[in-house]
């Protein structure tokens, strides 16, 4: 069973540009969850979709936005990138609801995002 | 609100000791516990999870977590520490009360075994 796939690896842009994150999560998983990791902060909840719904959203900027499709791959889209937006990326897919009954979330291997 | 904390950035320990990655916790209702590990250049992966039940929680490679409700704490441990282990752990927290809250992740514990 393939695991979660997250596209790009890497990644550098500029400050001021937009960049979209994407990830196929595990075949019936219907939940992704995303996750900003940085060395200072840890792991940051960003926000998790269910059936194409965004269920609950992490406390970050407007500038932070997703998605997830009928497939339920999902998109994350990161406009008007500022230098601290430089972290990886981390896509979570499960079965349930953000993990909630089992707490098994899946990861993917991340996007890590340069912004210079 | 729900919190975790990894009290230690680094821990060192050398191959064959035995290893403790600690974890205290702060919740409203009933915890759910979880440890996840990172190996560089990888996304987390599950280790163990604690729901109810014994206290002691056996995972993935040998680790295996004590729940102390007293102490609010959910150690990580492991009686012979490989150099494969070295990693990064974290330790979750969902507070059973919550509904579908997400995970609070701590900011992880960089676990280095010496040969």
């Amino acid at each position: 069973k393939a695991g979660v796939t997250q596209t790009p690896r890497y990644l550098i842009k500029t400050r001021g540009q937009q960049v979209t994150l994407s990830c196929s999560p595990i075949s019936g998983h219907r939940s992704v969850s995303w996750y900003q990791q940085t060395p200072g902060q840890g792991l940051q909840f960003l926000f998790e979709y269910f059936s194409e719904t965004q269920r609950n959203k992490g406390n970050f900027p407007g500038r932070f936005s997703g998605r997830q499709f009928s497939n339920s791959r999902s998109e994350m889209n990161v406009s008007t990138l500022e230098l601290g937006d430089s972290a990886l990326y981390l896509c979570a897919s499960s079965l349930d609801r953000g993990g909630s009954t089992t707490g098994e979330l899946f990861f993917g291997e991340g996007s890590r995002l340069t912004v210079l | 609100a729900q919190s975790v904390a990894q009290p230690e950035d680094q821990v060192n320990v050398a191959e064959g000791n035995p290893l403790t990655v600690k974890c205290t916790y702060s919740v409203s209702g009933n915890p759910y516990l979880f440890w996840y590990v990172q190996y560089p250049n990888r996304g987390l992966q599950f280790l163990l999870k604690y729901i109810t039940g014994d206290n002691l929680v056996k995972g993935s490679y040998g680790f295996e977590a004590e729940f102390n409700k007293s102490q609010t704490s959910f150690h990580l441990k492991k009686p012979s520490a490989l150099v494969s282990d070295s990693a990064l752990y974290f330790c979750a927290v969902r507070d059973e009360d919550s509904g579908n809250t997400p995970l609070v992740f701590g900011k992880g514990t960089r676990l280095s075994v010496i040969a």
